[in-house]
């Protein structure tokens, strides 16, 4: 049962323009989403996080949009840049007390920008 | 600030044995979780471990275990090793629930 869906295994992007990575949910005790991104032999990188009680967050060039009703999110990454190739993870979490909380990760997403 | 730091970088062992995998968390972080990542699969929550206690732990067999030491440092031991145990095994730490968690490397483990 995979509750964080991230359908695309793979995007390529010209550089430049702008890098749509899509995630989908199941759960709707989800209240936190993170994105995360992963160079081959390194760990993932934390990039930019939302809350549920927001529809959009910003970072410089990276922006995440959450559609509760729909239990979808988005990561845009404005102009794109060939140090963004690399794998996106989408990540989701509820906490309801002390030894529920636990951190969901979608399969991921292989961005290749292309210069 | 040091970021999280796992050690071995790789490990092999061969089936039936038992392996420790460490992880020192960022200074300050008192929550510190570990993942499974195995070829083709994305990251498979396996514990979370706070101020010294287990708090949550995923769907992997009690063969997998560890422990949180008073510096918030943190092991994973593997028992009675199997073939799909092989995978890369990332440490997070975190300052609790609801925020972001910071990776380490990864430790490779390879079963024989």
């Amino acid at each position: 049962d995979q509750q964080v869906k991230q359908n695309s295994p793979s995007l390529s992007v010209q550089e430049g323009r702008i890098s749509i990575l899509n995630c989908d949910y199941t759960n709707s005790m989800f209240d936190y989403f993170l994105w995360y991104k992963k160079y081959p032999a390194e760990g993932p990188t934390f990039l930019i996080s939302i809350s549920s009680i927001k529809d959009k967050n910003e970072d410089g060039r990276f922006t995440v949009f959450l559609n509760k009703s729909a239990k979808h999110l988005s990561l845009h990454i404005v102009p794109s840049q060939p140090g963004d190739s690399a794998v996106y993870f989408c990540a989701a979490t509820s906490y309801s007390g002390a030894g529920s909380y636990q951190l969901t990760f979608g399969k991921g997403t292989k961005l290749s920008v292309i210069p | 600030e040091a970021g999280v730091t796992q050690s071995p970088t790789h490990l092999i062992k061969t089936r039936g044995q038992q392996a420790t995998l460490r992880c020192s968390p960022i200074s300050g972080h008192t929550s510190v979780y570990w993942y499974q990542q195995a070829l083709g699969l994305g990251l498979q929550f396996l514990l979370w471990y706070d101020e010294g206690e287990e708090r949550n732990r995923g769907n992997f067999p009690p063969r997998f275990s560890g422990r949180q030491f008073p510096n918030y440092s943190s092991e994973l031991n593997v028992n009675a090793l199997e073939l799909e145990d092989s995978a890369l095994y990332l440490c997070a730490s975190s300052l609790g629930p609801y925020q972001p968690q910071h990776f380490g490397d990864g430790t490779r483990l390879s079963i024989l």
